[in-house]
């Protein structure tokens, strides 16, 4: 079982959408949680942080639920420039040395 | 100011050719990782330095590959011996301290022919 586990998507959805992804961990004893983006032949970026007490930032929020290991990400009013993957990230501790999912893709039409 | 730089962008070698990936960090940030992404799947660790030392390498996925990182700047990936299977864009980030957050390079793409 992988440590980080995602929908790989894609998800096709029209401008003004609401779309929603989920991602769950196997480590128990993960620390931190993260949302990069990565365009395509881009490097990831930090998107936001992932707290068990939900942290909003503009039309992204993200929730983490501790008990049941899943994480997700909500984006409100979907741009095309959304359209991106999206990759879920812990840290099982100590350092920050990421574990990736494999990104879900979205894509956002006109 | 510069952000992580990698070099080169691209990078084409034939099976069994030894190959040097360079990083340069932000200046004055005292971590730096090594992560590879195969197609379609997220980055994954190698290996992580604090400093000059090597922390935690182990994310190398076996001993044909090194890495150096001897004055504590900029850092170098080894791959003795490529195999088509390392093909995969090899990724460099680095952070102000071990649990601060990651600034990723743009990455080496390595095709391994």
């Amino acid at each position: 079982r992988k440590e980080v586990e995602q929908d790989p998507g894609p998800f096709n959805v029209p401008e003004g959408a609401t779309v929603a992804f989920n991602c769950t961990y196997s480590n128990s004893a993960s620390q931190s949680f993260f949302w990069y983006r990565q365009d395509c032949r881009k490097e990831p970026k930090l998107l936001m942080s992932v707290y068990s007490s939900g942290n909003e930032d503009g039309r992204f929020t993200a929730q983490l639920n501790r008990a049941s290991q899943y994480i997700s990400l909500l984006i409100r009013d979907s741009k095309l420039s959304d359209s991106a993957t999206y990759l879920c990230v812990v840290i099982p501790g100590g350092y920050n040395k990421l574990i990736f999912g494999a990104g879900t893709r979205l894509a956002v039409h006109p | 100011g510069a952000g992580v730089s990698q070099t080169p962008s691209n990078k084409v070698t034939e099976k069994g050719k030894y190959v040097e990936l360079r990083c340069d960090p932000i200046s004055g940030h005292t971590a730096l990782y090594w992560y590879r992404q195969s197609l379609g799947q997220g980055p994954e660790f190698l290996i992580y330095f604090q400093g000059t030392g090597a922390a935690d390498d182990s994310g190398l996925p076996n001993d044909r590959f090194f890495a150096v990182r001897p004055e504590g700047s900029v850092s170098t990936l080894k791959i003795q011996r490529t195999e088509r299977g390392d093909s995969a864009v090899y990724l460099c980030a680095s952070s102000p301290d071990r649990r601060e957050t990651q600034y990723f390079g743009p990455g080496t793409r390595l095709l391994v022919l």
